[in-house]
């Protein structure tokens, strides 16, 4: 089994600044992903970025991007120029990769709730 | 292209009573995976569905219950609901649609929040 750990429970920036979310996963798989998901005040479950563990360049989306350590099984999320929008939820996950394709369940962190001040 | 959609958003039930949750994935989205997300447990797998199958399923109750149609929609079944079934509830689509690469990554649902009495 998988576990994923957020050690991070609530963090408070101001706009503009650069915010680094932690995530630490423990798992005897070789083949995974790992994803950050935002869920604002809303509810809704958004993705913000991925990575495929076979992978060694960190993924990068716009003002987001990732630390992806395998070794170390650490997978950090950073925000620049950060945002009133970006308060919310964060959610580190982790997915085994199944051979036939599809989805198998997601592991998640206890998540982070990131607070931008203005 | 539309999102994963599903119904109702909000539920009032009582205790012993059942629930039906509906969720429509992402036109050509084949796997559909429901998760129950709680302040005390966060969130959890509850299974997986692909081509009408359930291929992964979480460690919950047999009153936990859910099936797949030849359109890829789903739905989950709650029985003789308890208090601690109060959730929000989520599903989330897979599949192939737009970059190939992304074809394993989830996409989620604004929820279905649910109250037991």
């Amino acid at each position: 089994a998988q576990t994923v750990t957020q050690s991070q429970p609530e963090m408070s920036v101001q706009e503009a600044e650069t915010v680094t979310l932690s995530c630490t996963y423990d798992t005897s798989e070789n083949n995974y992903y790992l994803f950050w998901y935002k869920q604002p005040p809303s509810r809704q479950m958004i993705l913000v970025i991925r990575q495929e563990a076979y992978k060694q360049q960190n993924a990068t989306e716009n003002r987001f991007s990732v630390n992806f350590q395998k070794a170390a099984k650490s997978f950090s999320l950073k925000i620049s120029d950060s945002q009133l929008g970006d308060t919310a939820m964060y959610f580190c996950a982790f997915m085994k990769r199944e051979s036939g394709g599809g989805a198998d369940g997601l592991t998640f962190g206890k998540g982070t709730h990131l607070i931008i001040q203005p | 292209k539309a999102g994963v959609t599903q119904t109702p958003r909000y539920l009032i039930k009582t205790r012993g009573q059942q629930v039906t949750l509906s969720c429509s994935p992402i036109s050509g989205h084949r796997s559909v995976s429901w998760y129950q997300q709680t302040p005390g447990q966060g969130l959890q797998f509850l299974f997986e569905y692909f081509s009408e199958t359930q291929r992964n399923k979480g460690n919950f109750p047999g009153r936990f219950s859910g099936r797949q149609f030849s359109n890829s929609r789903s739905e989950m079944n709650v029985s003789t609901l308890e208090l601690g079934d109060s959730a929000l509830y989520l599903c989330a689509s897979s599949g192939i649609s737009g970059r190939a690469e992304y074809q394993e990554t989830q996409y989620f649902g604004p929820g279905t929040r649910l109250l037991v009495l």
